[in-house]
């Protein structure tokens, strides 16, 4: 089955630094690729995804990037806030392939954006 | 519109217990999940629905049952809690297609 690593698992930044958070995934036909926020004690919410037939997704501060080819994936946080900070998850599945998806996630990482 | 709704939000339980945690969304979503999280190890898969009528085992299954009652309702039982199944358990749901999941708020279970 599908198995996703992200890296790396805590990061730190100064406030206005940009920060990337990187996963690798194993099946070459996982084609959706989203990422969520968790901030402390709360539930996941969905940020960003990017599908198989695109290679960069921007939505204002944040961009996602896709190379099928080395299967990995990137998420990238620009002019990062105090408000950024957070546990960032990536996960990947063929959601069009079996009809539904069943997303695999990465660990997790832990983002810390200092005053 | 609520989205995903779970119940209850916080529960302890002695080994042994059983109990069952309760989801219940309003999206008219055809796929839900129930998934734990533990420190370090991200979210996991306990068990998952595609569509009314369906379960499927997901990748942590052992010492839980489900039941997808309905369209809207997917609950997850523990018949003999163990400290092993201390963790946050979330519901979430989501339509057909590629397309993101909506998570519930969480359920805080400790076994002791």
């Amino acid at each position: 089955g599908e198995n996703v690593e992200q890296h790396p698992s805590t990061l730190s930044v100064q406030e206005g630094d940009s920060a990337v958070i990187k996963c690798t995934y194993s099946d070459s036909a996982s084609n959706y690729f989203p990422w969520y926020k968790q901030e402390l004690g709360k539930r996941p919410q969905l940020i960003i995804d990017i599908r198989s037939n695109v290679g960069e997704k921007k939505d204002q501060r944040i961009a996602v990037t896709l190379n099928k080819t080395a299967k990995h994936f990137s998420l990238h946080i620009t002019e990062t806030q105090p408000e950024d900070s957070a546990v960032y998850f990536c996960a990947a599945s063929k959601g069009r392939n079996t009809g539904f998806q069943k997303l695999v996630f990465g660990t997790g990482t832990r983002l810390l954006v200092s005053p | 519109n609520a989205g995903v709704t779970q119940t209850p939000k916080f529960q302890v339980l002695k080994t042994g217990q059983s109990m069952t945690l309760q989801c219940a969304q309003d999206m008219n979503h055809n796929s839900m999940y129930w998934y734990r999280q533990d420190p370090g190890m991200g979210l996991r898969l306990i068990y998952y629905s595609a569509s009314e009528g369906t379960t499927d085992k997901g990748e942590v299954p052992n010492g839980y049952n489900v039941s997808r009652l309905n369209k809207r309702e997917f609950s997850l039982r523990l018949e003999s809690a163990a400290p092993s199944q201390t963790s946050v358990y979330f519901c979430a749901s989501s339509p057909t297609g590629d397309y993101g999941y909506t998570f519930g708020s969480g359920t805080r279970l400790t076994v002791v």
